[in-house]
């Protein structure tokens, strides 16, 4: 069945440090879907892609599609304490249900 | 804005009762979900409805059972709790009518549930 992955499981960064999330889906996605989660909330909806080689920026979120639409990043420029959290992806299965990747928990350090 | 509540944060039942989390929307949303999120597991789901009285099962569907009466409610039972249920489950709606292209998923708060 599909499969959609996400590296690093973790990451803990200082202040100001830049910041990464991959997510590889097994198979072509019609969109991808990233997610924030903050501790001890629950998960909120970032941003939406659908175009192949698609880029988005959100102020110092910067979310990639790849050329082939299996894969996607989500950059994070000048971490701050606000993104701290975890940041899933999640992609389009059968009948309007979406595969989530098990997420990326970053931390930073002020 | 979309709001999607559910009827505890907190619940501690004992091994072996009938549990029942509630959730409402009130965005006439068609389709809602019932996920279980564990550390290091990601999100899980458990039963998804596309519709009043229609349910699918999801990923982990055993031991649990769902039901959906009405279109903003969607309830999520477990007949006889038991600790490996010991969890947080996470509610969520999307609008529906999308055929497959995936509607952006709006949770609700969540109840950390404890079975004992």
């Amino acid at each position: 069945g599909q499969q959609v992955m996400q590296i690093p499981q973790y990451q803990h960064v200082q202040e100001g440090e830049d910041f990464t999330t991959y997510c590889n889906s097994s198979t072509t996605l019609s969109n991808i879907q990233w997610y924030k989660q903050r501790p001890g909330g629950h998960p909120v909806f970032l941003i939406q892609l659908v175009k192949s080689g698609e880029v988005k920026k959100q102020k110092r979120l910067t979310f990639q599609f790849g050329e082939a639409k299996k894969n996607s990043s989500l950059h994070i420029t000048a971490t701050q304490t606000t993104d701290v959290g975890t940041y899933f992806c999640a992609g389009p299965k059968g009948y309007s249900t979406l595969t989530f990747g098990k997420g990326t928990m970053l931390l930073v350090s002020p | 804005d979309v709001k999607v509540t559910q009827s505890s944060r907190y619940l501690v039942k004992r091994t072996g009762e009938k549990v029942f989390l509630e959730c409402v929307q009130d965005m006439d949303h068609e389709n809602m979900f019932w996920y279980r999120q564990d550390p290091g597991l990601g999100l899980r789901l458990i039963y998804f409805s596309y519709d009043v009285k229609m349910k699918e099962k999801g990923d982990i569907p055993e031991g649990y059972s769902v039901s959906r009466e009405k279109k903003e409610r969607f309830s999520l039972i477990l007949e006889s709790a038991s600790t490996n249920q010991t969890s947080m489950y996470l509610c969520a709606s999307s609008l529906g009518h999308s055929q497959g292209v995936g509607d952006t998923q709006y949770f609700g708060p969540g109840t950390r549930l404890t079975v004992l």
